[in-house]
């Protein structure tokens, strides 16, 4: 399954700084875009969900869509030590029964 | 109150056993998955149901099989453990936007 390809990383950064995580994707048929976080041991929570091309923000957290180009983004500003985690983009069409397709997730440490 | 809950949390099983997960949500959702995260943490779909009815079956093995009694229950059964099935298995439910999981249940067979 490649339709969704993400750098896993592991990615380091210090507190404060802004961190992208990127994901590009082959199916252009994807219509909902989403991020979730996934700390250790725990199930993937929902972050930012949008269907549009542009921009959504959501306090520290913006998410970037370009349908033309088959990429998103996540940008998280003023990083925290509690914003480590894998982060993981997904997507799916309007019509697949719901079912998201998922990056394989990338690993974000922030270092105080 | 836990929206998505999967039990047991944690399963060590010896090749060649049987056993069983299972997932209840509390949300009212008509859909619910099956999904696999390999040590990767790559997440891949197995299972959809919709109101009791499978919607969503991707190329698995016919030793899973998932069964739905109502829609607030999804259960999945495994048959003859290989090495190869260690992995989380996450239940999640939907309304037909955002995907609820649960915490995971984490399969090792030794």
């Amino acid at each position: 399954q490649k339709e969704v390809e993400q750098d896993p990383g592991p990615l380091s950064v210090p507190e404060g700084a802004i961190v992208s995580l990127n994901c590009t994707y082959s199916n252009s048929a994807f219509q909902y875009f989403m991020w979730y976080r996934q700390y250790s041991r725990k199930g993937p929570e929902l972050l930012m969900y949008t269907y549009s091309s542009g921009n959504k923000e959501d306090g520290r957290f913006t998410a970037q869509v370009d349908k033309s180009s088959k990429y998103i983004s996540l940008f998280i500003r003023d990083s925290q030590p509690s914003d480590s985690a894998t982060y993981l983009c997904a997507m799916r069409e309007s019509n697949s029964g719901y079912a998201l397709n998922f990056g394989k997730g990338t690993s974000l440490l922030v270092t105080p | 109150d836990t929206a998505v809950s999967q039990t047991p949390k944690y399963l060590v099983t010896q090749m060649g056993n049987d056993k069983s997960i299972k997932c209840e949500q509390n949300l009212g959702h008509d859909t619910m998955y099956w999904y696999k995260q390999d040590s990767k943490k790559f997440l891949k779909i197995m299972f959809s149901y919709n109101n009791k009815e499978l919607i969503i079956n991707e190329t698995v093995p016919n030793r899973f099989s998932p069964k739905s009694p109502d829609k607030a229950h999804l259960n999945l059964h495994i048959n003859s453990l290989e090495l190869g099935d260690s992995a989380v298995y996450f239940c999640a439910s939907s309304s037909g936007g955002e995907l609820f999981f649960g915490e995971g249940s984490r399969l090792t067979v030794l």
